[in-house]
């Protein structure tokens, strides 16, 4: 089965401009979580969507937002870029039983703001 | 913040040899996972151990989990050159807060050589 999907691959965007990231998870799986990763920071968690509502959010400022669709597609928004907003953004799926099963990852979108 | 110390940050071997890297982390577990990545790219899940088990395998991975000692190892053996990554425990923890996220190590970065 396709696995998961994130669009574009490589982004290039000016400070104060606003981006948009898709990820489209496995099939089945309702649940899409986000990560940013950076050198000086690790993987971080950003926020977790199940069945279009935001269950999880972790410690980011409200420029960073995001939804998820009906069919499990998620996005994520991130508003007025920092120079610091430069990183590589990770979403992940998984099955409603991700104690036994863990998590899918994309490819990832690198984030470049200049 | 991160929830695990990965030990040790880097690592060089030759090809044939085998690598051990350590993980600990700070709260209780539904599961740790090990992830690769190479080159900044997207996580490949190697593998995923519940809580309650205590060792587990896949092809040349062995995974083992010390839920007393908070602490877990991968061993690879005989290391490829395309073995060559950055290799990352997560922890799936059990608080009520902790939908869709996993707590990451900061990650060894292995380098095998020919």
């Amino acid at each position: 089965k396709a696995g998961v999907t994130q669009t574009p691959r490589y982004l290039i965007k000016t400070r104060g401009q606003q981006v948009t990231l898709s990820c489209s998870p496995i099939s089945g799986h309702r649940s899409v979580s986000w990560y940013q990763q950076t050198p000086g920071q690790g993987l971080q968690f950003l926020f977790e969507y199940f069945s279009e509502t935001q269950r999880n959010k972790g410690n980011f400022p409200g420029r960073f937002s995001g939804r998820q669709f009906s069919n499990s597609r998620s996005e994520m928004n991130v508003s007025t870029l920092e120079l610091g907003d430069s990183a590589l953004y990770l979403c992940a799926s998984s099955p409603t039983d991700r104690v036994n099963y863990g998590y899918t990852f994309g490819s990832g979108t690198r984030l470049t703001v200049v | 913040s991160q929830q695990g110390e990965e030990d040790p940050q880097a690592l060089s071997i030759q090809e044939g040899e085998n690598a051990t890297m350590n993980c600990s982390y700070k709260t209780s577990i539904n599961n740790l996972q090990w992830y690769r990545q190479n080159s900044g790219r997207g996580l490949v899940h190697l593998i995923l151990i519940r809580s309650n088990e205590r060792e587990k395998h896949s092809g040349r991975l062995r995974v083992t989990l010390d839920t007393s000692k908070k602490s877990s190892s991968l061993l690879i053996t005989a290391s490829r050159a395309a073995d060559t990554a950055s290799y990352f425990c997560a922890t799936d923890a059990v608080a009520t807060d902790s939908w869709g996220k996993l707590q990451f190590g900061a990650g060894t970065q292995v380098v095998v050589t020919p």
